[in-house]
């Protein structure tokens, strides 16, 4: 079974500032995807950015972007210039590759907050 | 194109009911999971529907049950409601089931049991 930790429960940043979110995973599986999903007080889970795991190259989109490290099987989440839309409750999520396993395992969860 | 829409947004049901919980995939979606996220639990895994049949289904007692339509909406039970069940029930859909793809999230419905 998979397992996905996140062990920092809250985080604060400076608006126009660079945060990271930790999350390490244990799996025994080669071949599986990453997420970071986003849940604002609104409540709607919004994804951030994926991460397949045969690929070397870091995933980025905009000001988001990850440190994967498949070794070390940790999968951070850098945001740049923090913005105060960025304050939610951010998910790291774990997906086997294929067959009956697509399913989305999660981590706790951490809340950014981004202060003015 | 609209995204996955859940109804209805609040539900309060007391123990013992039966709640009935609705969500609609984005267009042209054949998979629809279905998540509970209950305070101090988290996020888990609750079914998984494509093309109409049940492909996988967590750690969850019998009474949480569902089903997929032909046109991809689904609909998750939950019989003889208890206290505990009260949480956020995030519907999802993705396009390719065996390809991992990407599941998209509707806004959730709200489940108080009193």
């Amino acid at each position: 079974a998979q397992t996905v930790t996140q062990s920092q429960p809250e985080m604060s940043v400076q608006e126009a500032e660079t945060v990271t979110l930790s999350c390490t995973y244990d799996t025994s599986e080669s071949n599986y995807y990453l997420f970071w999903y986003k849940q604002p007080p609104s409540r709607q889970m919004i994804l951030v950015i994926r991460q397949e795991a045969y690929k070397q190259q870091n995933a980025t989109e905009n000001r988001f972007s990850v440190n994967f490290q498949k070794a070390a099987k940790s999968f951070s989440l850098k945001i740049s210039d923090s913005q105060l839309g960025d304050t939610a409750m951010y998910f790291c999520a774990f997906m086997k590759r294929g067959g009956a396993n697509s399913k989305l395992t999660f981590g706790k969860g951490i809340t950014l907050s981004v202060r003015p | 194109e609209a995204g996955v829409t859940q109804s209805p947004t609040h539900l309060i049901k007391t123990r013992g009911q039966q709640a009935t919980l609705r969500c609609s995939p984005i267009s042209g979606h054949t998979s629809v999971y279905w998540y509970q996220q209950a305070l101090g639990l988290g996020l888990q895994f609750l079914l998984w529907y494509d093309e109409g049949e049940e492909r996988n289904r967590g750690n969850f007692p019998p009474r949480f049950s569902g089903r997929q339509f032909p046109n991809y909406s689904s609909e998750l039970n939950v019989n003889a409601l208890e206290l505990e069940d009260s949480a956020l029930y995030l519907c999802a859909s993705s396009l390719y089931q065996l390809a991992g793809d990407t599941q998209y999230f509707g806004p959730g419905t709200r489940l108080t049991v009193l």
